[in-house]
């Protein structure tokens, strides 16, 4: 069964420091994976797609890192700021020939604190 | 561009009503995206279009639930009766390519759907 787990569920930082977000999965064909950042209130926005051949891709603070072979990705927040404070959802997809599906994570909830 | 664009923002209905979500996808984008979203089972994909066609509908939970896409910039989301474990946000996305492209996904602001 294709699934996503992230983790942890939830993470409280202070404004400044640093954190590394989860995300492990058994999807399978993989064709890429991506991460999104959700405000309270809105909709997804992304932040990151990775191919299968990619190690790492950056936005701005946000870095993310993928390991095909253990089928781990992690997201990395520099220098937190108040405004990162969001859910952060990893999302899986199946290739084309096997349906082009989307296996979404539960997601992580970040407060960052002043 | 003024995004995905969803209406309405907030939707409260009773039970065994209909009730229809619309949406506007990016002009140029060939895939638009049906998701629902609840604290207890997080973002799930319910239907995707691919060029106005429906490629997935597996997610769709039930009869209740349909999908229209009867030209590329508009698509209906109708459920019908609906029930209060129907309330979620739903949200619409759309994306230059299918599910397993590169392409980015932008996503509409949600209506929040609560059937009492």
């Amino acid at each position: 069964k294709n699934q996503v787990e992230q983790s942890p569920q939830s993470l409280i930082i202070l404004e400044g420091k640093n954190c590394t977000l989860q995300c492990n999965y058994t999807v399978s064909p993989f064709s890429n994976l991506r991460w999104y950042k959700q405000d309270t209130g809105r909709g997804p926005v992304s932040l990151t797609i990775m191919t299968f051949s990619e190690n790492t891709k950056s936005n701005g603070r946000y870095t993310a890192t993928l390991d095909a072979d253990t089928k781990q990705s992690s997201l990395h927040i520099t220098a937190s700021q108040l405004s990162d404070s969001a859910s952060y959802i990893c999302v899986v997809s199946v290739s084309k020939a096997a349906g082009n599906k989307l296996t979404f994570g539960g997601g992580t909830r970040v407060l960052v604190k002043p | 561009d003024a995004g995905v664009i969803q209406s309405p923002r907030h939707e409260v209905t009773e039970m065994g009503q209909e009730v229809t979500l619309r949406c506007k996808p990016i002009s140029g984008h060939n895939s638009l995206f049906w998701y629902r979203q609840t604290m207890m089972r997080g973002l799930e994909l319910l239907i995707y279009f691919n060029n106005n066609v429906p490629i997935d509908d597996s997610g769709m939970p039930e009869d209740r639930f349909s999908a229209k896409m009867p030209n590329a910039s508009f698509s209906t989301l109708k459920i019908q009766p609906s029930e209060p474990r129907d309330s979620a946000v739903y949200f619409c996305a759309s994306s230059l390519g299918p599910a397993s492209s590169n392409y980015g996904y932008t996503f509409g602001s949600g209506t929040r759907l609560t059937v009492v």
